[in-house]
């Protein structure tokens, strides 16, 4: 699987939009991004995955650049609740399961 | 999404000592996982669960150490044999839909002493 770089922590203000971006140059056509978050404690909460068209849903939208070696994970209104460390991940859809985490980006909404 | 329930939430524990812990998933499914993350740590892949064969284990992890049940497709569990306090970590079950997400325990929380 491709890898991935994500800063390593980034501060958002309360209601607010974050935006947390995740390079992934050497993705290859059939490799999907996946968003991952960990709160503190807490097993990891899935977010979001897409290919090469952006894709919104309940709690964020992901927008993959056109040459989709980069995309951006959008939270509209951050609040304190989405204090966590985000994964970027990319992996194979051809029927792999496995995640390669790396260290993330540690998201700090601050009130 | 799967409910995943692990058991123990956490536990200390002494060295040379093994723990047995218990993922439970409220529907079938097909692909199970255990995840191990060291404090301060992202997730490592452990192995993979096979349901009625031997798990597969990823690079660094034997089954000796770390062996694994799947009788069923609901149901693993992950023992960590002959501990040291360097086996201190959280230990995540995970399961994988047919859409492709995985989702994940809340972890066993492991201290050895």
């Amino acid at each position: 699987d491709a890898k991935t770089t994500q800063p390593p922590s980034m501060d958002c203000a309360e209601g607010r939009a974050a935006n947390l971006p995740c390079n992934h140059s050497t993705i290859s056509g059939n490799e999907y991004v996946y968003w991952y978050r960990q709160i503190h404690s807490q097993g990891p909460q899935y977010i979001i995955h897409g290919l090469k068209n952006n894709e919104t849903n309940e709690m964020a939208s992901l927008i993959i650049t056109e040459d989709r070696k980069s995309s951006t994970l959008i939270l509209p209104h951050a609040t304190l609740r989405d204090t966590a460390v985000y994964y970027c991940i990319v992996r194979s859809g051809a029927g792999s399961y496995q995640l390669t985490f790396g260290k993330g980006t540690k998201l700090s909404v601050i009130p | 999404s799967a409910v995943i329930s692990q058991k123990p939430s956490r536990d200390i524990c002494q060295r040379g000592t093994s723990l047995t812990i218990q993922c439970q998933v409220d529907s079938q499914v097909t692909m199970m996982f255990w995840y191990r993350q060291q404090p301060g740590q992202s997730l490592t892949l452990i192995a993979t669960a096979n349901q009625g064969s031997e798990a597969t284990y990823e690079s660094g992890f034997v089954i000796d150490k770390f062996p694994i049940s799947r009788p069923n497709l609901t149901f693993s569990t992950l023992t960590v044999s002959n501990m040291s306090p360097e086996d201190s970590s959280i230990y995540l079950c995970s399961v994988g839909e047919p859409t492709g997400e995985l989702f994940f325990g809340e972890g066993s929380r492991l201290t050895v002493l």
